[in-house]
């Protein structure tokens, strides 16, 4: 079964401090991943997905991130944290064993602060 | 577009009524899925449709909640009757048959059971 895990609840992180947000996955087959954020209230937004081609995929509002299928990771990443960038954000990975392909399965969230 | 909508954005009801939320998913969008959100479950798929047709309802919780799309540009979630353990966030998102995977989340209503 397909399945995401985003490893720490909470990363704290200083502003103009890059920041790393992770990510691991298990797929049977090739993966389809995906980064989204929830900002206070609001529902989630779609940063950024690796469906193939180049490890490095980079996003919306600076962000990035990196494919690694040795390491089944695709952690996200910003050079330089911005406090605006506090936030929940969710890694998710397409179920590509279903009989049909638009179900996403999403990981638990990692709250992201970002101190001044 | 005015992305996808819907409505109420909170509702606060007595336990054992009948609670209806809507939503609208953008234009041209194939897909349409119901989420539910909690501090201690996550974030939890519900049932998902496909051209209107429900495809995935494994994540409904029990038979107290009920879901339809009776066209492309209207689906509503229905709780009858509602338990104060209903108390959530439920998002509808919509996605493209193209590029199926990326998901367009509305802004969520908030339910609160009482």
């Amino acid at each position: 079964a397909q399945s995401v895990a985003q490893p720490e609840d909470q990363v704290n992180v200083a502003e103009g401090n890059p920041l790393t947000v992770k990510c691991t996955y298990s797929v049977s087959g090739n993966p389809y991943l995906f980064w989204y954020v929830q900002y206070p209230n609001r529902g989630l937004q779609f940063l950024l997905k690796y469906i193939t081609g180049d490890n490095l995929v980079k996003g919306s509002y600076g962000f990035e991130a990196e494919f690694n299928k040795s390491q089944t990771s695709f952690h996200l990443k910003k050079p330089s944290a911005l406090v605006s960038d506090s936030a929940l954000y969710f890694c998710a990975v397409r179920d590509i064993g279903s009989s049909n392909t638009g179900k996403l399965i999403f990981g638990q969230g990692t709250t992201l602060q970002v101190k001044p | 577009d005015a992305g996808v909508i819907q409505s109420p954005r909170h509702e606060v009801t007595e336990m054992g009524q009948e609670v209806t939320l809507r939503c609208k998913p953008i234009s041209g969008h194939d897909y349409l899925f119901w989420y539910r959100q909690t501090m201690m479950r996550g974030l939890e798929l519900l049932i998902y449709f496909n051209n209107n047709v429900p495809i995935d309802d494994s994540g409904m919780p029990e038979d107290r909640f009920s879901a339809k799309m009776p066209n492309a540009s209207f689906s509503t979630l229905k709780i009858q009757p509602s338990e104060p353990r209903d108390s959530a966030v439920y998002f509808c998102a919509s996605s493209p048959m193209r590029g199926a995977d990326t998901q367009y989340f509305g802004p969520g209503t908030r339910l609160t059971v009482l």
